[in-house]
């Protein structure tokens, strides 16, 4: 499978414990997304990778969230002392961009549901 | 803000009529549009894109039109199969992607 694949698939913690998430895109692929989405809305963007640079953030993502790529492959988000407003689905896309700013189609993972009790 | 409108939650039609999905968008900074498919417990998946200086583009069944002085752009399903229900979202790209809040299309057969 050469897919963008997402571990683990679902994850439920109590509020105030740390959790971290890993995306593994395809591998030819340059850059790494993460985005999050409640119920009833669409996926809202929250940081995005090219290689292993970090190089834009979302004001969505506050001083609990940290995203890393080591060595520009797989990537990890963790959130520190999760809140219930937290729970959602946790979503990793990947692409390939070719020396413009711009990279088009973006393959989805799975998603990461994250359910905080 | 929301930069990207879907103002219909859910559209039903029976199959083999055609579905229109209707977007309304207010950035007019975005490089290009897309449309992805999400089915339940399913990441979205690309279904078909068109550049902002173009006003149509046909793939298949799906074709997908822009009209820029309106800020709108519709998806056009034809003819409409029971394995096309899912969510639709629509999306204006630049260096990010920037998705509206999705229409859950529905086909009976």
């Amino acid at each position: 499978d050469t897919g963008v694949s997402q571990n683990p698939r679902h994850k439920i913690t109590k509020r105030g414990q740390n959790v971290t998430f890993r995306c593994d895109p395809i591998s030819e692929h340059n850059r790494l997304y993460w985005y999050r989405q409640t119920l009833g809305q669409g996926p809202e963007f929250l940081t995005y990778f090219q290689n292993e640079a970090q190089l834009e953030k979302s004001r969505l993502l506050s001083d609990r969230f940290s995203a890393e790529r080591p060595k520009g492959s797989f990537s990890t988000l963790e959130i520190q002392r999760t809140e219930q407003g937290d729970s959602a689905m946790y979503l990793c896309a990947s692409s390939l961009a070719q020396g413009g700013p711009i990279a088009y189609e973006q393959y989805f993972g799975p998603g990461t549901r994250l359910t905080v009790t | 803000d929301q930069q990207v409108k879907q103002n219909s939650p859910s559209l039903s039609v029976q199959e083999g009529r055609i579905s229109i999905l209707n977007c309304d968008y207010t950035n007019s900074m975005f490089d290009y549009f897309l449309w992805y498919k999400k089915y339940p417990a399913e990441g979205p998946t690309f279904l078909i894109s068109i550049s902002s200086i173009k006003d149509k583009n046909e793939d298949g069944r799906f074709t997908v039109f822009l009209n820029k002085s309106a800020k709108h752009l519709s998806l056009h399903i034809v003819p409409s199969q029971p394995g096309d229900s899912a969510v639709y979202f629509c999306v204006g790209g630049s260096e990010k992607l920037v998705f509206g809040k999705g229409t859950k299309l529905t086909v009976n057969p």
